[in-house]
């Protein structure tokens, strides 16, 4: 069984700042993806990122990146220079090697920017 | 590219009646597409994985006979609500895994069916 812990249920960041939002995983899989999706009022999911369990590197796109520690199981989501359309709500999410294709997601963190 | 269209954004019906909710693939085919459920201010929930030609994978504690899901086609899942009752109104928003396949390939989501039972 896969699980995606996000233990910060809501953030605050000042405009241009960075900010961190955590995601713990746990899985038996031995291969295995976890993504980020951004999710607005409106409803929709954007995805982000994306970090396999054996990339080298921790994956970038932009202002967003991923601290990405596999010995601790954590992947966590970094948003630099925030911008007001940051505010939204934050989901990790996994897909293991074995079985479903869909993917498994944490609670989310609500994340609002401050002027 | 990746385009996943959902209709109708919002329904509101009366409790006894069905919905059915149309998800489509704009520019990709998807064999498999999958239906989630959100609650206000919770996580998505996988209620079933839709299959091409056949029957859907429904999750433990997801009534196959209250959410009929049909995919008749490799662009076009539809899930029913059946005999809804106010307990089913949520966020429903379906998705597919995009056409770069490949264990990264992201799921792409439709916009979603909020679904108001009165």
């Amino acid at each position: 069984a896969q699980k995606i812990t996000q233990t910060q249920p809501g953030m605050f960041v000042q405009e241009k700042e960075a900010v961190t939002l955590d995601c713990t995983y746990d899985t038996s899989d031995p291969s295995y993806g976890l993504f980020w999706y951004k999710q607005p009022s409106s409803g929709e999911m954007i995805f982000l990122i994306y970090q396999g369990s054996y990339d080298q590197q921790n994956a970038t796109e932009g202002r967003y990146s991923l601290n990405f520690q596999k010995a601790r199981k954590s992947a966590n989501l970094v948003i630099s220079a925030s911008q007001l359309g940051d505010s939204a709500m934050y989901f990790c999410a996994m897909r293991g090697s074995t079985g479903r294709r869909a993917l498994t997601f944490g609670s989310g963190t609500r994340l609002q920017v401050q002027p | 590219g990746a385009v996943v269209s959902q209709h109708p954004s919002w329904v509101i019906c009366k409790s006894g009646t069905s919905v059915k909710i149309e998800c489509r693939s704009l520019d990709f085919q998807a064999t498999t597409m999958f239906w989630y459920r959100q609650f206000p201010k919770q996580s998505l929930m996988l209620m079933a994985t839709s299959n091409e030609g056949s029957k859907a994978t429904y999750e433990q504690g997801v009534e196959k006979d209250k959410f009929l899901i049909n995919h008749a086609s490799l662009t076009l899942s539809t899930l029913t609500v059946t005999s809804a009752h106010p307990e089913d109104s949520s966020f429903y928003i379906c998705s597919a895994r995009g056409p770069e396949g490949g264990r990264n390939s992201p799921l792409h989501f439709g916009n979603g069916t909020r679904l108001t039972v009165t």
